[in-house]
């Protein structure tokens, strides 16, 4: 089955740092660039990094940048994202995404999600 | 930054009903429509990709969901809501990032 599954989240407190990480199955992760969206409780979906196919470049929300870091090991067919700094507002469901670059650069797979939360 | 609107924000519709979300960019761009996408998200889910392109059903996706392009305005129609509809759906663009969502239509059951 094709798949991604997202791991590392959990209760962190503000400044504190967390690496999430997506794992593909069923498909070489290699061959696309991928993202995080995040979803604070009862919002809406938030855009937060890319990464490309071969992991040398990458671009960040604004609300992240300098504070996150988006990377990729395609031996291991994993993308991680890095997290230091974290604040309340980080608070959210992180997903890992799968992106269609020849339609439309559509978000056509996506992991369950994994709960990230900042709080003392 | 792009900036996608939607509305209304919420629906009530019954089963059988057509069911019509509109989703606006807040700059006009002539090939936008290249890279609009439309996803339904149910609680406690990831989002699913209905169409992409404006227009394109993802695979697997039922044909009573339907999406087009009218003067800047952008268009998600469902024909004959099923139960399994209810949900909240999302509009996307990708043509630049951050790669914007609008803030969801939510459906459901009157």
């Amino acid at each position: 089955e094709v798949q991604l599954v997202e791991s590392g989240g959990g209760l962190v407190k503000p400044g504190g740092s967390l690496r999430l990480s997506c794992a593909a199955s069923g498909y070489s992760l290699g061959g696309y660039w991928m993202h995080w969206v995040r979803q604070a409780p009862g919002k809406g979906l938030l855009w937060v990094a890319r990464i490309t196919s071969d992991g040398s470049r990458t671009w960040y929300a604004d609300s992240v940048n300098g504070r996150f870091t988006i990377s990729r090991d395609n031996a291991r067919n994993t993308v991680y994202l890095q997290m230091n700094s974290l604040r309340a507002e980080d608070t959210a469901v992180y997903f890992c995404v799968r992106v269609q670059a020849q339609r439309g650069r559509s978000f056509d797979l996506w992991g369950q999600g994994t709960v990230v939360t900042v709080s003392s | 930054d792009i900036q996608m609107t939607q509305s209304p924000s919420s629906l009530s519709a019954s089963v059988g009903d057509r069911v019509t979300i509109t989703c606006r960019a807040s700059q006009t761009i002539p090939t936008l429509g290249i890279n609009l996408n439309w996803y339904q998200q149910k609680p406690g889910k990831a989002p699913n990709l209905l169409i992409y392109g404006t227009s394109n059903l993802e695979s697997g996706v039922p044909s009573r969901f339907s999406g087009s392009e009218s003067e800047s305005d952008f268009t998600l129609t469902i024909d004959n809501l099923q139960p399994e509809d209810f949900a909240t759906y999302y509009c996307q663009q990708t043509y630049t990032t951050p790669f914007t969502f609008g803030p969801g239509t939510k459906v459901d059951i009157k």
